[in-house]
């Protein structure tokens, strides 16, 4: 059974600050990997996502990598804000993902908070 | 753009009530979904529609049934409600073709049952 895990739990930076979110998951048979964004009280929010043949992905000030042979992603945050205060979770859906098998297994989180 | 609509956003139950959450999507989206998100277990697969006319069971479906309505409507029905079941649900559908397709979110129901 797939397990996703988020390190660490929580982080608190300056802003301005560079950052680093941590998401590690045991089968490296994935389809693809995905990166969430939660606001308080609200649904998750797509920011990134890696296809299984992809090193990595960029948005704006977001930078995503996959190493699926060591079963690790990496969200790199550039210039932090408050605006980015939020939750990032990240997810993966099996290998064999290929049309009606696709389903997500989910982090439990990172709480980002970002002060000014 | 509407994207994934879910009504209601809060209910109160008691126990043993039961209650139908109401899931739409305007993206023309085939396959969805039902979530629960409770503290410290994060979000878990209740159920899952593939295609219009099909559902399958996820991590956690006890409890609970679906209906696939449409293509655009997947409800999540609660027969008789437990507290067990107080959690933010959330709904979240996905088109299919290349493999780089996200999952899209509704804004989530908070449901509490006394």
């Amino acid at each position: 059974k797939q397990e996703v895990t988020q390190i660490p739990a929580a982080l608190s930076v300056p802003e301005g600050e560079n950052l680093v979110l941590n998401c590690s998951f045991t089968d490296s048979a994935i389809y693809n990997l995905q990166w969430f964004r939660q606001d308080p009280g609200k649904g998750l929010t797509s920011l990134l996502l890696i296809q299984s043949s992809q090193r990595e992905q960029t948005s704006g000030r977001l930078n995503a990598s996959l190493d699926k042979s060591s079963g690790r992603s990496t969200l790199y945050i550039a210039a932090s804000q408050p605006g980015d205060s939020a939750t990032y979770l990240c997810a993966v859906p099996p290998g064999n993902s290929g049309g009606s098998n696709y389903k997500l297994t989910f982090g439990k989180g990172t709480l980002l908070t970002v002060n000014p | 753009n509407a994207g994934v609509t879910q009504t209601p956003k809060f209910q109160v139950l008691k126990t043993g009530q039961s209650m139908t959450l109401q899931c739409a999507q305007d993206m023309n989206h085939n396959s969805m979904y039902w979530y629960r998100q409770d503290p410290g277990m994060g979000l878990r697969l209740i159920y899952y529609s593939a295609s219009e006319g099909t559902t399958d069971k996820g991590e956690v479906p006890n409890g609970y049934n679906v209906s696939r309505l449409n293509k655009r409507e997947f409800s999540l029905r609660l027969e008789s409600a437990a507290p067990s079941q107080t959690s933010v649900y959330f709904c979240a559908s996905r088109g299919v073709g290349t493999s780089n397709q996200p999952q899209h979110f509704g804004d989530g129901t908070r449901l509490s049952i006394l």
